[in-house]
């Protein structure tokens, strides 16, 4: 069974730093990997998608791919306190169904 | 980006009702819908994988007489919570994947369900 492991946290930093999230996975076959950020009582929201090894950066978001490692990671760079989430790791592409982690809680503080 | 609707977004009915939930892919063809629910600082549980003209994959444990999911055509997805109890109460959320684009998974709002 795919697993996709995520530390739940909280992981607490100050505004304005860097916030590192991780994320492993256990299916060496995945290809597709994707992060959603979900607010408290909202559904998640796709962010981030990455296929290939390497970094893939869209604003203040950076996601990372280490397919030999089964490594997934999303660095927010000038962590607002509105960046304050859960956010959910998933990989899943073609017919399969898609995997979550359990998702990892951030909170930015002033 | 894919813009994915659910109605209602929340609902508060009597104990032993039905409620049916609507989840639409406005702007693509969804080959695929997924319905999940998440209960309060809890991980999103998948209940059942839905695809367009064919009966629903409902995942171990969740009960499909209970949780009848229709999938009409390549938009539209609904999810029936009948008999509804108390512990049905949780909020409840569709996703669709882009035919276009069949990795990505594109989440509705959610709908709260409360039942009295």
């Amino acid at each position: 069974q795919k697993e996709v492991e995520q530390n739940s946290g909280p992981l607490s930093v100050p505004e304005g730093a860097i916030a590192s999230l991780n994320c492993t996975y256990s299916d060496r076959g995945s290809q597709s990997f994707f992060w959603y950020r979900q607010y408290s009582g909202k559904s998640p929201e796709l962010i981030m998608s990455i296929y290939s090894n390497g970094d893939k950066e869209d604003g203040r978001f950076t996601a990372q791919l280490n397919k030999a490692s089964q490594y997934v990671s999303l660095l927010i760079r000038d962590s607002q306190p509105s960046d304050s989430a859960t956010y959910l790791c998933a990989t899943g592409e073609g017919s399969y169904i898609p995997t979550f982690g359990r998702g990892t809680s951030l909170i930015v503080h002033p | 980006g894919a813009v994915v609707s659910q109605h209602p977004s929340w609902v508060i009915c009597k104990s032993g009702t039905s409620v049916k939930i609507e989840c639409r892919s406005l702007d693509f063809q969804a080959t695929t819908m997924f319905w999940y629910r998440q209960f309060p600082k809890q991980s999103l549980m998948l209940m059942a994988t839905s695809n367009e003209g064919s009966k629903a994959t409902y995942e171990q444990g969740v009960e499909k007489d209970k949780f009848l999911i229709n999938h009409a055509s390549l938009t539209l997805s609904t999810l029936t919570v009948t008999s509804a109890h108390p512990e049905d109460s949780s909020f409840y959320i569709c996703s669709a994947r882009d035919r276009r684009r069949t990795d990505t998974q594109y989440f509705g709002p959610g709908t709260r369900l409360t039942v009295l």
